[in-house]
């Protein structure tokens, strides 16, 4: 149980478009859901934290206009990357807290690169 | 800020030592402390955590221990295999939906 599935999981596109990443608890809810971007050989560094029904809190330095959270249900959380350009090439990775054992549980993450 | 100092960045053990690895926390509320290991291009998988009620905690191969008065936990992987070579972070958090804040991240290999 506690399965977070995350979708896609590569992505290329060209600079300039926008690029959607899904998160999805896929048996239980998940009232919050965290984002986070991982640079080569680096850590994972919180993006935003993302609570069902309201607006993303975002983490100093993360341009919220650029990086579109909407968290619509208890088991889907989506991360709009707008107008990527090739400094957004990154690994994102999100996690979803809930389950039997209140932890968070994290997606396989999504390899984006933009041309 | 770096709340979680997590050392070495890199570790090299036979095939059958003993891996250890060590992390330190500066905020005196975080009360859960995982460790995650992570092969390349895939997220972070959970291997074991603990919690500042006990001092040591063990599934398997992989122990945790914690030291609460020193503000440090550590991992040891027994018995270490090749297959055990990833990227192994520690991370802490306040208990319910706060973020974790992780460690660097210690590359281990383990050579047969």
């Amino acid at each position: 149980g506690a399965v977070v599935s995350q979708h896609p999981s590569r992505v290329i596109c060209k600079s300039g478009t926008s690029v959607k990443i899904e998160c999805r608890s896929l048996d239980f809810q998940a009232t919050t859901m965290f984002w986070y971007r991982q640079f080569p050989k680096q850590s994972l560094m919180l993006m935003a934290t993302s609570n069902e029904g309201s607006k993303a809190t975002y983490e100093q330095g993360v341009e919220k206009d650029k990086f579109l959270i909407n968290h619509a249900s208890l088991t889907l959380s989506t991360l709009t990357v707008t107008s990527a350009h090739p400094e957004d090439s990154s690994f994102y990775i999100c996690s979803a807290w809930g389950g039997a054992k209140n932890i968070q549980y994290f997606g396989a993450g999504t390899r984006l690169s933009v041309l | 800020q770096q709340q979680v100092k997590q050392s070495p960045q890199s570790l090299i053990v036979q095939k059958g030592g003993i891996s250890i690895i060590n992390c330190a926390y500066e905020n005196t509320a975080f009360d859960y402390f995982p460790w995650y290991q992570q092969f390349p291009g895939k997220g972070p998988a959970l291997l074991i955590a603990i919690r500042p009620d006990v001092s040591e905690k063990k599934e398997g191969r992989f122990t945790i221990s914690f030291n609460k008065s020193a503000k440090q936990f550590s991992l040891h992987i027994m018995d270490s295999q090749p297959g055990d070579s990833a990227t192994y972070f520690c991370a802490a958090s306040v208990s319910g939906n706060t973020p974790l804040v992780f460690g660097k991240g210690t590359r281990l290999s383990v050579i047969a």
